[in-house]
């Protein structure tokens, strides 16, 4: 079952512009992570917020968390072409051994950075 | 480059014939799950294992599909009889601790 979801499905920006993507979930959680994919490839861990924290930084990518709301979105400042990928929010299920050991994924945002 | 490598990159396959990948997790990552991710769709999980014993498996991995991870180093996933539906985007990853996972590069798989 995916647990999360992402909105907007797609989003198209010039270079320099800012991105937004946010994401929504259904159950409680204990940290939401970000992964970027570019088309074709593997998934790559972009950063991951705890559930005690609201807002995290890492570079370019700023991401907030809203237990609250049971949200998040991810901001990516003066995007570049090279940011173009598709981004999907996980977030973690606890398996029955008692350990939360997998991942549930959204379906994703599409970004396009044009140059 | 995450570490985590998958063989082959690509496989094409005729209905019905079986087909095998390999996962090489990063060396001193414990654990490993597979997941399969088609056109369009976020990744779904299949299976993990810590070490060597594989802990869950989705309702998605049907009797044709069958992992190993023998002495908890690489993986294996084995997909029997295979059927159109079978074609997807085939992904590893390893972890170390709860949290943030290494993906491979994924194997396409395409059934003919």
């Amino acid at each position: 079952s995916q647990q999360g979801e992402e909105d907007p499905q797609a989003l198209s920006i010039q270079e320099g512009e800012n991105a937004t993507m946010n994401c929504s979930y259904k159950t409680s959680i204990n940290n939401l992570q970000w992964y970027r994919q570019n088309s074709g490839r593997g998934l790559v861990h972009l950063i991951l917020i705890r559930s005690n924290e609201r807002e995290k930084h890492s570079g370019r990518l700023r991401v907030t968390l809203d237990t609250s709301k049971k949200s998040s979105s991810l901001l990516i400042t003066a995007s570049r072409a090279a940011d173009t990928a598709s981004y999907f929010c996980a977030t973690p299920l606890w398996g029955s051994g008692g350990s939360n050991y997998k991942l549930t994924f959204g379906k994703g945002t599409l970004l396009t950075v044009n140059p | 480059d995450t570490g985590v490598s998958q063989d082959p990159r690509h496989k094409i396959t005729k209905r019905g014939q079986n087909v095998t990948f390999r996962c090489d997790p990063i060396s001193e990552h414990n654990r490993l799950y597979w997941y399969r991710q088609t056109l369009g769709q976020g990744p779904e999980f299949l299976t993990y294992f810590q070490n060597e014993a594989q802990l869950e498996k989705s309702r998605l991995l049907s009797d044709r599909f069958s992992a190993e991870r023998p002495k908890g180093s690489f993986s294996t996933l084995e997909i029997q009889r295979t059927e159109q539906g079978d074609s997807a985007m085939y992904l590893c990853a390893s972890s170390l601790r709860e949290d943030e996972q290494f993906f491979g590069p994924g194997t396409r798989l395409t059934v003919l």
